[in-house]
């Protein structure tokens, strides 16, 4: 098993531009979540999914977009990228019980100029 | 609202010495509480959870962690570091929903 998934592993983007940041995991989890990752500040969460056809927004929702595509998979829509959302991306899956751990992705790194 | 908190951004310890990461939650309800690694340039790892029963949690890598209710803490211990053991450590709570809120971190050095 592969686990969770996501790519890229690394983009650069100029202000304004937009991107899709993609996630997909292979281990039939109903909830997926999306969080960021800065220094001093752990882990925020932006939005999750607690199972397919679900999204919600998480703590720092502003300037993100999801999508709940299937089960599998769980994309993070950048729609006019902010210097301010340079950052760690991090995907995460699990179970979708209340004292299930998650699952997590090796990140993307974002660099907006 | 829930809170974590994880005293000490930063703690340095020496190869051999004891391993003490503290962490203390705040909760209405009771508590699940997760201990979760991060090695450089990789993405969060479990070491171990406490759920309910014993209150002595023991994960991997030799670590263990104790639920203190009256303390409201979940301290991470390990009776001897390793030089494998630098990397930053995050504290988490769960229990009413299936979201988790995540400590700041602390990032542990060890010293040869």
């Amino acid at each position: 098993n592969a686990g969770v998934t996501q790519t890229p592993k690394f983009q650069v983007l100029k202000t304004g531009q937009s991107m899709t940041l993609q996630c997909a995991q292979d281990m039939n989890h109903n909830s997926m979540y999306w969080y960021r990752q800065d220094p001093g500040m752990g882990l925020r969460l932006i939005y999750y999914s607690a199972s397919e056809g679900t999204t919600d927004k998480g703590e720092v929702p502003n300037g993100y977009n999801v999508s709940r595509l299937n089960k599998r998979e769980f994309s993070l829509r950048l729609e006019s990228a902010a210097p301010s959302q340079t950052s760690v991306y991090f995907c995460a899956s699990s179970e979708g019980d209340r004292y299930g751990e998650q699952y997590f992705g090796p990140g993307t790194r974002l660099t907006v100029t | 609202a829930q809170s974590v908190t994880q005293l000490g951004s930063h703690v340095s310890v020496s190869e051999g010495a004891l391993v003490l990461l503290r962490c203390n939650y705040s909760s209405s309800v009771p508590p699940y509480l997760f201990w979760y690694v991060q090695y450089p340039n990789q993405g969060l790892q479990l070491l171990l959870k406490y759920t309910t029963g014993a209150t002595l949690v023991k994960g991997i890598n030799g670590f263990e962690a104790e639920f203190k209710k009256s303390e409201t803490s979940f301290h991470l211990t390990k009776p001897s570091a390793h030089m494998s053991d630098a990397a930053e450590y995050f504290c988490a709570q769960g229990g009413a929903t299936n979201k988790l809120i995540f400590g700041t971190g602390t990032l542990l050095a060890v010293q040869p």
